[in-house]
Order: structure tokens, then C-alpha cells, then sequence
């Protein structure tokens, strides 16, 4: 049984560009969390996405946009990169019906230059 | 918002020795994740405590959250080389608030 997958593992951008991140949740998850790990940090919660939907949001500015599809998979796109958006990106899935259960990937680390 | 505070920041401990790490949140925990990450990798899922009073352990890592629903411990016995890494606990709400981690390196 596959878990959360991700991708890529890892990115090199530079300031101003746009990038997309990739994830496909845990069999049986229909609910996806993005979180930004800076380093030496906790994750920090960006959105989450149930239904399609953008259902929760973190402190995060709008920069910082999601989708989901009807597969469940979703992805996280930033505009306009900034140094300060280097970090280690991950997606966690869980099941709407379960507050529990929440299952990480293994992350997309984004350097930005 | 739920704020999750974490000690120590980071540990080192002698092979073989004892160590716990503390939770504490600033309001009622309705569920504690504990996760352990490598650097740079993604969080595994160690144990998750729901109830006041609740202890769980696998291995040697014990996880206790106490009769208020405000403080969980975790405890590692007999520390081991496999159990470096960064332990972060979470509490789950609509989503999972994390407090910074606690890096934990083992000296052999």
C-alpha cells in the first residue's frame, strides 16, 4: 500500500519564478494538508484541501495557492519566489471522517537562489 | 491557534542511557502526534494519545499524556544509535499545529 507520495524530492529555483509541487495521497485518504518546513523549525501549516476545495488556510500569503483533484492528488504552486521560501515542503494525507491518521510524504526540498 | 512548546530544543545522550523529551500546549490536547523525522526527510508516525492519562509505547519509546490533556512526554529506553533524529510533537485540531522539535543525537 503506497503512502503519501511527492514530487519532485528536490528543486533549485530562482527568485521571482513560479513553482508547482506534486502529491498523491495515501490509499483511502480523501483529505491533503500542505506544510513549509524551514530549517530547524516545526512544519508549519500553509492549507488544506478536501472536495476540491481549499477548506483551511495557514498564515501564508496568497503567493502560495493550492489545488486538489478529483483523484484526491493535489498540488501546491508558489508565485514569485522569494530566498525566504526555501524550506522543505510537505504533504500529508488523511481521511476526512478520521481527525487522525495523518500520513506525511517524505517532502520536496525547494531552494530558491 | 494552538502553541505547542517543546524541551529540550536538542539532547545528546550516551548509547544505552534514558532520555524524554516534553510537550506542552498552551490549551486542551484533543489528540498528540508524535512524529520522528531524519534530516531533511519526511515525519514518521511514532504514537498519537487521545485520552487524559493515556500511556503507549512500542519498542522502547513510551508516550504519555497527562490527566489535564496539556502535557505529553516521550521516553526512550535504552537509547540507541536508530533513535537519533528530530521528534516533533503535534496536536491535532482541523489540522496538526507542531511544536519546533527536539534533536536528539546519540554518542556511542
Amino acid at each position: 500500500d503506497a503512502g503519501v507520495t511527492q514530487s519532485p524530492t528536490h528543486l533549485i529555483k530562482t527568485r521571482g519564478q513560479q513553482v508547482t509541487l506534486r502529491c498523491s495521497p495515501k490509499s483511502g485518504h480523501d483529505t491533503v494538508s500542505w506544510y513549509q518546513q524551514a530549517l530547524g523549525q516545526g512544519p508549519q501549516f500553509i492549507f488544506q484541501y478536501y472536495e476540491e476545495e481549499e477548506r483551511q488556510r495557514g498564515n501564508f500569503p496568497d503567493r502560495f495557492s493550492g489545488h486538489q483533484f478529483p483523484n484526491y492528488s493535489s498540488e501546491l504552486n508558489v508565485n514569485a519566489l522569494l530566498l525566504g521560501d526555501s524550506a522543505l515542503y510537505l504533504c500529508a494525507s488523511h481521511r476526512r471522517t478520521h481527525n487522525y491518521g495523518y500520513t506525511f510524504g517524505s517532502g520536496t526540498r525547494l531552494t530558491v537562489v | 491557534s494552538q502553541e505547542l512548546e517543546q524541551s529540550p530544543q536538542s539532547l545528546i545522550v550516551q548509547e544505552g542511557k534514558n532520555l524524554t523529551i516534553n510537550c506542552t500546549s498552551s490549551k486542551t490536547l484533543y489528540g498528540l502526534y508524535w512524529y520522528k523525522q531524519k534530516y531533511g526527510e519526511g515525519l514518521i508516525f511514532l504514537m498519537m494519545l487521545q485520552k487524559g492519562g493515556e500511556e503507549k509505547s512500542h519498542e522502547k519509546i513510551t508516550a504519555k499524556l497527562d490527566e489535564k490533556k496539556q502535557q505529553s512526554s516521550l521516553h526512550i529506553t535504552a537509547s540507541q544509535p536508530s533513535h537519533a533524529g528530530i521528534y516533533l510533537c503535534g496536536a491535532a485540531d482541523y489540522k496538526l499545529s507542531f511544536g519546533a522539535g527536539t534533536t536528539v543525537t546519540v554518542r556511542a
